[in-house]
């Protein structure tokens, strides 16, 4: 599975987008991305997956670019609740969770 | 709220003993799996159960074990422990059916302290 490079911090406005970045330079054709996040020392909860073309969910959009180096995970009204870790992950289509990279993802605080 | 039930929430131990947590995996998911988080690290990969099956095993140490029952739910046995065994343990479980991979949904862990 892939290894992915996300900022280690950002900060959003509350009720603006928060744009989360992650590069995956070394993915192969077929590995997902899959995005998580972390509440202060919850367990981490599954946001969105995508492939190649961009998804949409009731939590957030994924953009990934046409060469599938890099996505963008997009909150597009962020809250307060929002504060969270985000881990960007490469996962092979039949890949097994047990091969997940689980790096520190980027730690976004919402402010009022 | 994902369906997976974690007990206990907070557990307190003295070096040198053993403990016993659970994990209630999510409707008619049949894979589990452990993670280890310390503090301030990332999520570390401990073991997979598979249907009742042990499938993987990543960083597990020897004084550590896992089952999982023919209901599903699954322990983690942790023995002689340790100072530095004080973490975040989260129970993961996913459907896995096919052998297709499908997205994890975790528990809220147990806070295990080691005094």
């Amino acid at each position: 599975d892939a290894k992915t490079t996300q900022p280690p911090s950002m900060d959003c406005a509350e009720g603006r987008a928060a744009n989360l970045p992650c590069n995956h330079s070394t993915i192969s054709g077929n590995e997902y991305v899959y995005w998580y996040r972390q509440i202060h020392s919850q367990g981490p909860q599954y946001i969105i997956h995508g492939l190649k073309n961009n998804e949409t969910n009731e939590m957030a959009s994924l953009i990934i670019t046409e060469d599938r180096k890099s996505s963008t995970l997009i909150l597009p009204h962020a809250t307060l609740r929002d504060t969270a870790v985000y881990y960007c992950i490469g996962r092979l289509m039949t890949g097994n969770n047990r091969k997940l990279i689980w790096g520190l993802g980027t730690s976004l605080a919402v402010n009022p | 709220d994902s369906g997976v039930t974690q007990t206990p929430k907070h557990l307190i131990t003295a070096t040198g003993q053993r403990v016993t947590l659970r994990c209630s995996p999510r409707s008619g998911d049949l894979s589990v799996y452990w993670y280890q988080q310390s503090l301030d690290q990332g999520l570390q990969f401990l073991i997979q159960y598979y249907n009742g099956e042990e499938r993987a095993k990543g960083n597990i140490l020897e004084r550590f074990s896992a089952q999982q029952f023919p209901d599903l739910h699954s322990e983690l046995n942790l023995s002689s422990l340790e100072l530095g065994d004080s973490a975040l343990y989260f129970c993961a479980s996913s459907e896995d059916a096919r052998g297709v991979g499908s997205p994890l949904h975790f528990g809220n862990g147990t806070r295990l302290t080691v005094t």
